[in-house]
C-alpha cells in the first residue's frame, strides 16, 4: 500500500530555515511528482508546489519562489522540502502528497491522490 | 493568487443529500477539467474523493459525485452519514499562474 511518512515537528526562529523530509513506500517512486502543501493553525489549505521524482523538474507557487527548494532522492524514496527565511505566518502544517498523474496536454502534474501524515513547522522567537 | 470560492458552511440531516459549490474562472475551474475534491477530517490529511471533475479513486463511496457547469464545481454527497462530517477542499489547476489552487474550504455539519 502506498505510504508517505513525514519528518516530526520543527521549532525555529525568525529568519531560520526549515527542512521537511517525506519517505514514499508502495510504489515507484522514480514515477510521480510530490506536491507540498500547507495548512496554518484554523486556516485552509495552500499549495506550494511541487516536484517531478523522476526529472527534478519543479514548479513552485509564485510566492513561495526564491524561499523554497524541492529536491529528491531516489535511492532512498524521499522528497525534502526546505523553507528558508522563516517568519511567524509560516507556521502551519507541511504536507507532501503523491501526483496522481502528469497530463501531457498541459505539462502539469495533477491531483493529489496519497498523502503524508503532516509535519507542524511552529516558527516563534 | 487566490482561492477558489466555497461556501464556508453546508448542513444536511443524514439520509439527505447536499451539494458543495466551487467558483472559479476560466483559468481553472471552467477552463480545464482537472478539478479535484479533498476531504479532512480534523487532526487528519486530507484525502482524494474526486478528480478529473468526476471520477472516483478506487474505494470512495459513490455516495460521493461531482459534476461542473461553466466555471462552477460541485460536490454532492447523496445518502448523508454522520462520518461524512468533515471539511472540504475544491482543487484545479490555473493555467495564468502556472499552478495549482485550493478553494476556500467548506464545513459539512451532519445534523
Amino acid at each position: 500500500q502506498v505510504q508517505l511518512v513525514q519528518s516530526g515537528a520543527e521549532v525555529k526562529k525568525p529568519g531560520a530555515s526549515v527542512k521537511v523530509s517525506c519517505m514514499a513506500s508502495g510504489y515507484t517512486f522514480s514515477n510521480y511528482a510530490i506536491s507540498w502543501v500547507r495548512q496554518a493553525p484554523g486556516q485552509g489549505l495552500e499549495w506550494m508546489g511541487w516536484i517531478s521524482a523522476y526529472s527534478g523538474n519543479t514548479n513552485y507557487a509564485q510566492k513561495f519562489q526564491g524561499r523554497v527548494t524541492m529536491t529528491t532522492d531516489t535511492s532512498t524514496g524521499t522528497a525534502y522540502m526546505e523553507l528558508r527565511s522563516l517568519r511567524s505566518d509560516d507556521t502551519a502544517v507541511y504536507y507532501c502528497a503523491k501526483g496522481r498523474y502528469y497530463d501531457v496536454l498541459i505539462g502539469y502534474w495533477v491531483h493529489f491522490d496519497y498523502w503524508g501524515q503532516g509535519t507542524l513547522v511552529t516558527v516563534s522567537s | 493568487q487566490s482561492a477558489l470560492t466555497q461556501p464556508a458552511s453546508v448542513s444536511g440531516s443524514p439520509g439527505q443529500s447536499i451539494t458543495i459549490s466551487c467558483t472559479g474562472t476560466s483559468s481553472d475551474v471552467g477552463g480545464y477539467n482537472y478539478v479535484s475534491w479533498y476531504q479532512q477530517h480534523p487532526g487528519k490529511a486530507p484525502k482524494l474523493m474526486i478528480y478529473d471533475v468526476s471520477k472516483r479513486p478506487s474505494g470512495v463511496s459513490n455516495r460521493f459525485s461531482g459534476s461542473k457547469s461553466g466555471n462552477t464545481a460541485s460536490l454532492t454527497i447523496s445518502g448523508l452519514q454522520a462520518e461524512d462530517e468533515a471539511d472540504y477542499y475544491c482543487s484545479s489547476y490555473r493555467s495564468s499562474s502556472t499552478s495549482w489552487v485550493f478553494g476556500t474550504g467548506t464545513k459539512v455539519t451532519v445534523l
